[in-house]
């Protein structure tokens, strides 16, 4: 079946924009996760939804990134006068539930100049 | 969740049995070992998991230590499209399962 997708696969902003990026999970999974992932390191989570309730968003670096998932299925990961510091991978994994694996899309590279 | 140390590079010729190696000494009883691989400019791919028994499945084996304080991934034959940074991630079973990656193990197969 479909897997993760994410769009756009890259956004180029300059810095002070506001930027809105799509995650669509695989059909069915409850749980959504967002990390991100600069250059040369691991992913870092972000935030977690359970259908269209925030239940984590610790790794939330600033109140400048704001997520919601309104129908318990499709994802959007906004980012606030967009900061250089801001470039990065963002990733998108969704799974049955919280436990269960999870599955990544193949990300959206944000470039802020 | 529990840190795991991983070396940050390998070769392995192509063919060969590519064994990565995983130390996470500080595991509790109900963390799970996964095994995620990342190829350049993708998302990262589920590999496999377990909890104390070996696990096999179509891409890789997963052999964990009786202690549970270390492990290895085994790619039986490895190809040149299996060159990926590995990451071994110790995750306890949760509602709130966030992922905790560290740095992998960048994985060279080479010709």
């Amino acid at each position: 079946g479909a897997g993760v997708s994410q769009s756009p696969r890259y956004k180029v902003a300059k810095r002070g924009q506001d930027v809105a990026l799509r995650c669509d999970p695989i059909s069915g999974h409850v749980s959504l996760f967002w990390y991100q992932q600069a250059l040369g390191q691991g992913p870092e989570f972000l935030t977690y939804f359970q259908n269209e309730a925030q239940l984590d968003k610790s790794g939330l670096p600033s109140d400048r990134f704001f997520a919601e998932r309104p129908e318990g299925s499709v994802s959007t990961l906004k980012i606030q006068r967009t900061q250089q510091e801001d470039s990065a991978v963002y990733l998108c994994a969704s799974s049955f539930s919280g436990k269960d694996t999870q599955y990544f899309g193949p990300g959206t590279r944000l470039t802020v100049l | 969740d529990a840190k795991t140390t991983q070396p940050p590079s390998m070769d392995c010729a192509e063919g060969r049995a590519a064994n990565l190696p995983c130390n996470h000494s500080t595991i509790s009883g109900n963390e799970y070992v996964y095994w995620y691989r990342q190829i350049h400019s993708q998302g990262p791919q589920y590999i496999i998991h377990g909890l104390k028994n070996n696990e096999t499945n179509e891409m890789a084996s997963l052999i964990i230590t009786e202690d549970r304080k270390s492990s290895t991934l085994i790619l039986p034959h490895a190809t040149l499209r299996d060159t990926a940074v590995y990451y071994c991630i110790v995750r306890i079973s949760s509602n709130t399962g966030k992922l905790i990656f560290g740095q992998g193990t960048t994985l060279q197969v080479k010709p």
